[in-house]
């Protein structure tokens, strides 16, 4: 079935850091990817989106591209900041399907 | 903006008690869905609803049951709550994938279960 993996955390980096977080999909068609993020205490929301190939979605100076090639939509930020501390959510949704597919989470600490 | 609303924060059962967990959303979605979160297993798909009155079982359904008797109103039940389902839990809401190609969902706060 359709799937979705991230790489584990807690990522701890210090502010002004790079971000990488990765992710890559199994899936049969062409799905959509998303990031989605958790603040503490509060529900998901959608961070950025790309809906086919090559896309690059950005957001708030995050950004992830849809690479076919290689099954991933990795997670970026130039510089981080300690409010960007969240828990960071990759998921697929199938062409035309209903449901979004989660990778398990991954917890950012930003430390100043 | 889309609102999720969800009737508890935080909510203390004991076992065997019947839990209802409310779930309201003001954007007209036809969709509508119950999560689990759990650390380390990310969100787990529960019961998820297409329409009033319609509902198709996700991949953790066993123990629960819901109900959808208004389009805005989704309710999850717990028959007989155990420890184990001890969690947070999260509805979401989106529009009818045929409306748009993609499915953005929107979530509410969450409700943080304990039962004891």
């Amino acid at each position: 079935g359709d799937s979705v993996t991230q790489m584990e955390g807690p990522v701890t980096l210090s502010e002004e850091a790079f971000l990488t977080i990765n992710c890559t999909y199994t899936a049969t068609g062409y799905p959509s990817l998303f990031w989605y993020v958790q603040y503490p205490g509060e529900g998901l929301q959608l961070l950025l989106k790309a809906t086919k190939a090559d896309d690059k979605g950005s957001n708030k100076g995050f950004e992830a591209t849809y690479r076919k090639e290689t099954t991933s939509f990795h997670l970026e930020k130039g510089s981080v900041q300690v409010s960007d501390s969240a828990v960071y959510f990759c998921a697929l949704n199938m062409e035309y399907g209903n449901k979004l597919v989660f990778g398990a989470g991954t917890i950012l600490r930003v430390k100043s | 903006d889309v609102k999720v609303t969800q009737s508890s924060r935080y909510l203390v059962k004991r076992t065997g008690e019947k839990v209802f967990l409310e779930c309201v959303q003001d954007m007209d979605h036809e969709n509508m869905f119950w999560y689990r979160q759990d650390p380390g297993l990310g969100l787990r798909l529960i019961y998820f609803s297409y329409d009033v009155k319609m509902k198709e079982k996700g991949d953790i359904p066993e123990g629960y049951s819901v109900s959808r008797e208004k389009k805005e109103r989704f309710s999850l039940i717990l028959e007989s709550a155990s420890t184990n389902q001890t969690s947070m839990y999260l509805c979401a809401s989106s529009f009818l994938v045929a409306v748009s190609s993609y499915n953005e969902q929107f979530f509410g706060p969450g409700t943080r279960l304990t039962v004891l």
